[in-house]
């Protein structure tokens, strides 16, 4: 089945700081998506792309869609304490009936 | 954003006791819904797929006698653990898919529920 590799596992870093973080798939998807989860709650969206080579920011939140369509990275800027959390990166793709394939996650931690 | 309810937020039962927990869409209609479990410090794995008015589809090695889900209505699903065991012992997710809307409706997810197994 699809596998997403995703890295680093952990980071930890300065308050103000940038973060990147990638998602790479043994096969192509049509949909990336990023979720943040906070202890004891659910994933919630941050970023949904849809097309090869599609940039799109949420605030100090940048992701893109591999040209290639087997990866996506999201990016962080001037991090800030309340980014703590885990990251996670979701792949669709066209014959997976809208299940989601998730990435193992990456734990960041903001320090002050 | 949509929203996605899910309750209860925690429940502690014993072994072999049944326990149900409730996904509901709140502001749109969902005819699929999915549910995963989340180990500590793991990723989501998907359990099964619900599909409204039909029977759920259920991902290889998870129980379908084990784990009952019912899609009774449009905006809710549920999940019964039955005869529960520590090792069911997790944290259960759902999430929704609101139907008819443009492909760029995304998934929304419940607040999850920690099941502890006594």
């Amino acid at each position: 089945g699809q596998q997403l590799n995703q890295s680093p596992q952990s980071m930890f870093i300065q308050e103000g700081e940038d973060v990147s973080m990638n998602c790479t798939s043994s096969s192509i998807f049509n949909t990336w998506l990023w979720y943040k989860q906070e202890p004891g709650e659910g994933p919630v969206l941050l970023i949904a792309l849809y097309k090869a080579g599609e940039l799109t920011s949420n605030g100090r939140l940048t992701a893109q869609f591999g040209i290639t369509r087997k990866d996506s990275f999201l990016n962080i800027s001037a991090s800030i304490p309340s980014d703590v959390g885990i990251y996670f990166c979701a792949g669709r793709d066209s014959g997976s009936a809208r299940q989601l394939t998730f990435g193992s996650g990456t734990q960041l931690t903001v320090l002050p | 954003g949509a929203v996605v309810s899910q309750h209860p937020s925690r429940v502690i039962c014993k072994s072999g006791t049944s326990v149900k927990i409730e996904c509901r869409s709140l502001d749109f209609q969902a005819t699929t819904m999915f549910w995963y479990r989340q180990f500590p410090k793991q990723s989501l794995m998907l359990m099964a797929t619900s599909n409204e008015g039909s029977k759920a589809t259920y991902e290889q090695g998870v129980e379908k006698d084990k784990f009952l889900i019912n899609h009774a209505s449009l905006t809710l699903s549920t999940l019964t653990v039955t005869s529960a065991h520590p090792e069911d012992s997790s944290f259960y997710i759902c999430s929704a898919r609101a139907p008819g809307r443009t492909l760029n409706t995304e998934a929304f997810f419940g607040q999850g529920t920690r099941l502890t197994v006594v």
